[in-house]
């Protein structure tokens, strides 16, 4: 499986944007890229997913560069209820998918 | 909107007793998984279930751990004998059939574990 790294954590203000960037050098050909949100005492909740280039749901976008070593979340325009912790997973679907989660970053929006 | 629930919400047992924890999947799902996490650290992975047995584990689901789905829509995790390192928030989450979607898995609220 390959390994992710992201930044242990980041600040923002309420209405900016915000892109948290996510390394993945040892990711497969077969692998997809999947950002989980997480609340305090919740269960991690899925964000998006993408294999390459540009995806955009109504939550936020995720930019894969062509040679897929790295991934961007991009939230627009967050408010306070986007402090969470966020997740980059990295895993293909070859049989069982073992999920392995690393230690994400925490984003604080401030007012 | 379908949604993976547990129960119960917090139990609290003595150490060496069994605790069975309690998921219903969302219902046309087909991969469940179970997870743990510890106060203030990364959710871990336990366990992988399909078809009925056990696709994959990590090295944290050793022989105290057991995992069933009984009756085709609870799905359950067993801890035999529970050890003070048992406490955690634990996770159930399911999955659809097809990839990519098994990658988008919906997590249930959590069950709080105590071991005292």
């Amino acid at each position: 499986l390959a390994k992710t790294t992201q930044p242990i954590s980041m600040d923002s203000y309420e209405g900016q944007e915000v892109n948290i960037t996510c390394s993945h050098n040892n990711i497969a050909t077969n692998d997809y890229i999947t950002w989980y949100q997480q609340f305090p005492s919740q269960g991690p909740r899925f964000i998006i997913q993408g294999y390459k280039t540009k995806v955009t749901n109504e939550v936020a976008s995720l930019f894969i560069p062509a040679d897929r070593k790295s991934s961007t979340l991009s939230l627009p325009r967050v408010s306070l209820s986007d402090t969470a912790v966020y997740y980059c997973l990295v895993g293909g679907n070859t049989g069982g998918f073992k999920t392995i989660f690393g230690a994400g970053t925490r984003l604080f929006v401030k007012a | 909107e379908p949604e993976v629930t547990q129960t119960p919400s917090h139990q609290v047992t003595q150490m060496g007793q069994e605790v069975i924890l309690r998921c219903v999947p969302i219902s046309n799902h087909l991969y469940f998984y179970w997870y743990r996490q510890i106060l203030g650290q990364k959710v871990e992975f336990l366990v992988s279930f399909y078809n009925n047995e056990i696709s994959e584990k990590s090295e944290i689901f050793d022989d105290q751990f057991s995992v069933e789905r009984p009756d085709g829509s609870n799905f359950t995790l067993k801890i035999r004998s529970t050890k003070l390192e048992d406490s955690a928030m634990y996770f159930c989450a399911s999955s659809g059939a097809s990839p990519p979607e098994r990658n988008e898995q919906f997590f249930g609220p959590g069950t709080r574990l105590t071991v005292l």
